[in-house]
C-alpha cells in the first residue's frame, strides 16, 4: 500500500527562525508518485501549498521549499525565515501519476510560530 | 468567492439517523472526491467520481453512498449513523487533463458529530 509519515505532530518555532518539517513516503503501487504539501490555516479549508511531480525537482511557494528525493523517499518542507502568519497545520501527501486518483495524506504537523 | 461549497459547515446527528452532506464545485472540473478526517487520524480517501461515474470506492461500509445529480455536484448520503462516523468530511475536485495540471482542490469541510 501507500503511506506518508510525518514524524512531528507539533512544531514550535520562533519568528524569523528556520523551519524543517520532515516527510517520508512509501508506495508499492505507484512507480512515479506526485508529492504534495497542503496547508490548513486556522478557520480555513485545505489549500495546496506546493507540489512536485518529478523526482529530483524542487517546488516552492510562499517562501516554502520541498525537494522530491526518490533515493531517500523524502519530501521535507523547509523555510528559511518563518512568520507568525505561517502558523497552520501542514500535510504531506502522495498521489498517483495521474492526479484524478486518491491522495494519501500524512497525519499533519501543527506549526506554531512564537512572536 | 468560494469555488467549492460544502453544506452544512457543522452538523449534529443522532445515532441511527440519516444525513446528506452537500458538495458543489464551480471550477469546471469533471472529477470529484470525498475524503474523511476523524479525530487524530490522517485524511482518508473515500470515493472518486469522474464524469459522474464512480471510479474508486475505498469505503468498506455501504452506509456511505455518493450521489451525483449534476456534473458539478457530489453529495454524500450517510445512513444508520454511528458515533464512529463523527469526522470532518472534505469534498475535492480536479480536472482530468495533462499530468501536472490535475491537482485536487479541497472544500472547507463539513464537521459531523454523531451523538
Amino acid at each position: 500500500g501507500d503511506s506518508v509519515t510525518q514524524t512531528e505532530g507539533q512544531v514550535t518555532v520562533s519568528e524569523s527562525k528556520s523551519l524543517i518539517i520532515n516527510c517520508t513516503y512509501s508506495t508499492t503501487s505507484i512507480a512515479y508518485p506526485n508529492l504534495f504539501w497542503y496547508v490548513r490555516y486556522p478557520g480555513e479549508g485545505l489549500q495546496l501549498l506546493l507540489k512536485v511531480i518529478t523526482a529530483g525537482q524542487k517546488g516552492s511557494s510562499r517562501g516554502f521549499e520541498a525537494t522530491y528525493n526518490k533515493e531517500t523517499t523524502s519530501f521535507h518542507l523547509q523555510k528559511a525565515s518563518v512568520q507568525e502568519s505561517d502558523s497552520a497545520v501542514y500535510y504531506c501527501a502522495l498521489g498517483a501519476y495521474y492526479g484524478n486518483e486518491k491522495i494519501t495524506f500524512g497525519a499533519g504537523t501543527k506549526l506554531t510560530i512564537k512572536p | 468567492d468560494p469555488k467549492i461549497i460544502q453544506k452544512p459547515k457543522y452538523l449534529v446527528a443522532v445515532t441511527g439517523s440519516e444525513k446528506i452532506l452537500i458538495c458543489e464545485q464551480y471550477l469546471g472540473h469533471n472529477a470529484m472526491y470525498w475524503y474523511r478526517q476523524s479525530a487524530k487520524k490522517p485524511l482518508e480517501f473515500m470515493f472518486s467520481y469522474s464524469y459522474q461515474k464512480l471510479m474508486d470506492n475505498q469505503t468498506a461500509s455501504s452506509r456511505f453512498q455518493p450521489q451525483s445529480s449534476k456534473k458539478n455536484h457530489l453529495d454524500l448520503q450517510i445512513t444508520a449513523l454511528k458515533p464512529d462516523d463523527s469526522a470532518t468530511y472534505f469534498c475535492a475536485s480536479s480536472q482530468t487533463r495533462d499530468r501536472g495540471e490535475d491537482t485536487q482542490y479541497f472544500g472547507p469541510g463539513t464537521r459531523l458529530l454523531v451523538l
